[in-house]
């Protein structure tokens, strides 16, 4: 069965640097979620799409957007990185109306140096 | 402001035995609660949810409790496998699309 892709896997950038990290969602799920994992943390609510709208907005910095395109995946743009954006991304999908269960993907890696 | 809370870092069970895995959250609002099992280097996955309006699901060898006076539930195992250690998250959903994830519990099942 298809599930959640994210990439890239692993990203390494610098300080003040941007990054763009993309997920393709299971197919016909309508919604997207994105999540961010510190090191023993647990995962944080960023942000989230309904049908390619934001629908919900967690703890996502003003140096972060999202958006989700016409072909439902989504892509988050970090700009001005910082030593504390280096944490697993997870990104997850869900159809609305089935209990939302979400399908997270494996994440991406992402270290900032 | 931790709403979802997981209170013991660890777990460990023998196999066979039943695994009780808690859950304690604050906010009022939440309507579902949802239990992930999550491996190194993977994404979490899905394993059970329960509505705030029920107080048992059960699913083959788990069950979700949820005690809404209390603002509590808790997860079981039975009967414990090995390939059951993992680390666990519970976690609520506020409105449809916003989800709060508790700190996890990493359970281990001897063999």
């Amino acid at each position: 069965a298809a599930g959640v892709i994210q990439s890239p896997r692993h990203l390494i950038k610098e300080k003040r640097e941007t990054a763009t990290l993309k997920c393709y969602p299971i197919p016909r799920h309508d919604t997207v979620y994105w999540y961010q994992q510190g090191p023993g943390q647990d995962p944080q609510f960023l942000i989230s799409f309904y049908e390619k709208m934001q629908s919900d907005k967690g703890s996502i910095p003003d140096r972060f957007s999202a958006q989700q395109f016409s072909d439902y995946h989504s892509e988050l743009n970090m700009s001005s990185l910082e030593l504390g954006d280096s944490a697993l991304y997870f990104c997850a999908s869900s159809i609305t109306g089935t209990g939302n269960e979400q399908f997270f993907g494996p994440g991406t890696r992402l270290t900032v140096l | 402001d931790q709403q979802v809370k997981q209170n013991s870092p660890s777990l460990s069970v023998q196999e066979g035995r039943i695994s009780i895995l808690n859950c304690d959250y604050t906010n009022s609002m939440f309507d579902y609660f949802l239990w992930y099992k999550k491996y190194p280097a993977e994404g979490p996955t899905f394993l059970i949810s329960i509505s705030s309006i029920k107080d048992k699901n059960e699913d083959g060898r788990f069950t979700v409790f949820l005690n809404k006076s209390a603002k509590h539930l808790s997860l079981h195992i039975v009967p414990s496998q090995p390939g059951d250690s993992a680390v666990y998250f519970c976690a609520g959903r506020e409105g449809t699309y916003k989800y709060i994830f508790g700190t996890g519990t990493r359970l281990k099942v001897l063999a």
